[in-house]
């Protein structure tokens, strides 16, 4: 069965560092999304993206954040620089788009920034 | 404002028995309802939504538009039902923004 993937499992990075968290959504799927999860929170949406462009994102997503589909395959999230807050598990997932709305998830990348 | 609720962060049931796992939400319009469930060490999966009305590994759901509820129920809960679930809830229109809830960890006793 198709999955979503996520590299890396785990990453840590120094506060004010740049990262990429790397996903691959499952392959006739539409639409892309990233969520995050800070510890002991809900699961919240930052951003979904269709057609070659955001078509949503949430106040969370601000311009230390972006997002890319560079090849058919790849959807990246990048943080421009760190902070502490950002620490968190971050979780793509993919769909078919309406009416067909399961999302499906990939494992998510835990983020740790010290 | 979009929000979902689960008031109970644990659940402990003990295996044969009844559970049942409250989902609240805050919506004007019609929205879609799902619970989403997170196995330990596996991803977040669906596992019903209102709108398909089917039973799932023994779950249902019953979406209360007056009550505003969506409360996840299983007659007898068996040890693998252990898991995080989550009630999710998508807008109407055009938005594909899923809102979830904070989680219930359920915990089944042999």
């Amino acid at each position: 069965e198709p999955e979503v993937t996520q590299t890396p499992s785990h990453q840590v990075t120094q506060m004010g560092q740049e990262v990429i968290l790397r996903c691959v959504p499952i392959s006739n799927h539409l639409y892309f999304y990233w969520y995050r999860q800070i510890l002991g929170q809900k699961v919240e949406f930052l951003v979904s993206f269709y057609n070659n462009e955001i078509s949503e994102k949430s106040e969370i997503f601000d311009d230390q954040f972006s997002v890319e589909r560079p090849d058919g395959s790849n959807f990246t999230l990048k943080i421009r620089s760190t902070k502490l807050e950002d620490s968190a598990m971050y979780f793509c997932a993919s769909s078919r788009g309406r009416p067909d709305t399961e999302a499906f998830f990939g494992q998510g990348t835990r983020l740790t920034v010290v | 404002a979009q929000r979902v609720t689960q008031p109970e962060k644990l659940l402990s049931v003990f295996k044969g028995a009844p559970v049942e796992l409250k989902c609240n939400y805050s919506y004007s319009g019609s929205p879609e309802l799902f619970w989403y469930v997170q196995y330990s060490r596996q991803r977040l999966q669906l596992l019903l939504r209102h709108i398909s009305r089917e039973s799932i590994k023994g779950f249902t759901a019953d979406l209360n538009k007056g009550e505003t509820s969506f409360h996840l129920k299983k007659p007898f809960a068996q040890e693998e039902d252990s898991a995080m679930y989550y009630c999710a809830l998508l807008p109407q229109g055009g938005s594909e923004k899923l809102v979830f809830g904070k989680g219930t960890k359920l915990t089944v006793n042999p």
